[in-house]
């Protein structure tokens, strides 16, 4: 079977950096996405990993281990806007582009 | 610019009632899918489809069925509307040529079956 696992909730401070953590259990792994969802708002991509190594785009960046079945998404330099939640998602050989998502991980950032 | 339509942001309909929730899509996109979310279960697989007149389905696919005639347009039909259909719906679409990584979703339909 196929199934990921994320902390259901973090909080930190603006400016500050969190790290949000996501690990698979995939047959045919392919690789793992994020996507971030406002309240009341449509999940919109944010990265993508398919080798293992650090993606940097702008403030966030995303992490892959294989060999670990373990990904992360670290957000930098915290804002207010960026409280929302986040969801990691696989995609497998056999999947035929379909993803399995996360449950989703609240970011709260405070002031 | 991208972007996923759906019929309906809010809709309120009563047990035993069809109901027809409809998706478009502007980018050509190849894929097409149906999720509903709940909390604290993510977004869960319903149907998709992968080509007009094709479909596959998700992970929770009774008590729901899909219509794509077109390609830009996915339907989701709930066939005897229940109580525990009560969700908020989303429709997203994807390209082949990304390997569907990047999905683009439309802005949900909240829906309430009394």
């Amino acid at each position: 079977g196929q199934s990921l696992e994320q902390p259901s909730e973090v909080t930190a401070v603006e400016g500050a950096i969190v790290q949000i953590n996501c690990t698979y259990q995939t047959s045919g792994f392919y690789g793992l996405s994020w996507y971030q969802q406002h309240d009341g708002g449509a999940p919109t991509f944010l990265s993508y990993n398919a080798l293992d190594g650090l993606e940097e785009t702008g403030r966030f960046s995303s992490f892959l281990s294989r060999s670990d079945s373990y990904g992360y998404l670290l957000l930098q330099e915290l804002q207010m806007k960026d409280s929302a939640s986040y969801f990691c998602a696989v995609s497998y050989s056999g999947g035929y582009n379909k993803l399995i998502f996360g449950a989703g991980t609240r970011l709260a950032v405070h002031p | 610019d991208v972007k996923v339509t759906q019929s309906s942001r809010y809709l309120v309909k009563r047990t035993g009632e069809k109901v027809f929730l409809e998706c478009v899509q502007d980018m050509d996109h190849e894929n097409m899918f149906w999720y509903r979310q709940d909390p604290g279960l993510g977004l869960r697989l319903i149907y998709f489809s992968y080509d007009v007149k094709m479909k596959e389905k998700g992970d929770i696919p009774e008590g729901y069925s899909v219509s794509r005639e077109k390609k830009e347009r996915f339907s989701l039909i709930l066939e005897s509307a229940s109580t525990n259909q009560t969700s908020m719906y989303l429709c997203a679409s994807s390209s082949i040529d990304r390997e569907g990584y990047e999905q683009y979703f439309g802005p949900g339909t909240r829906l309430t079956v009394t």
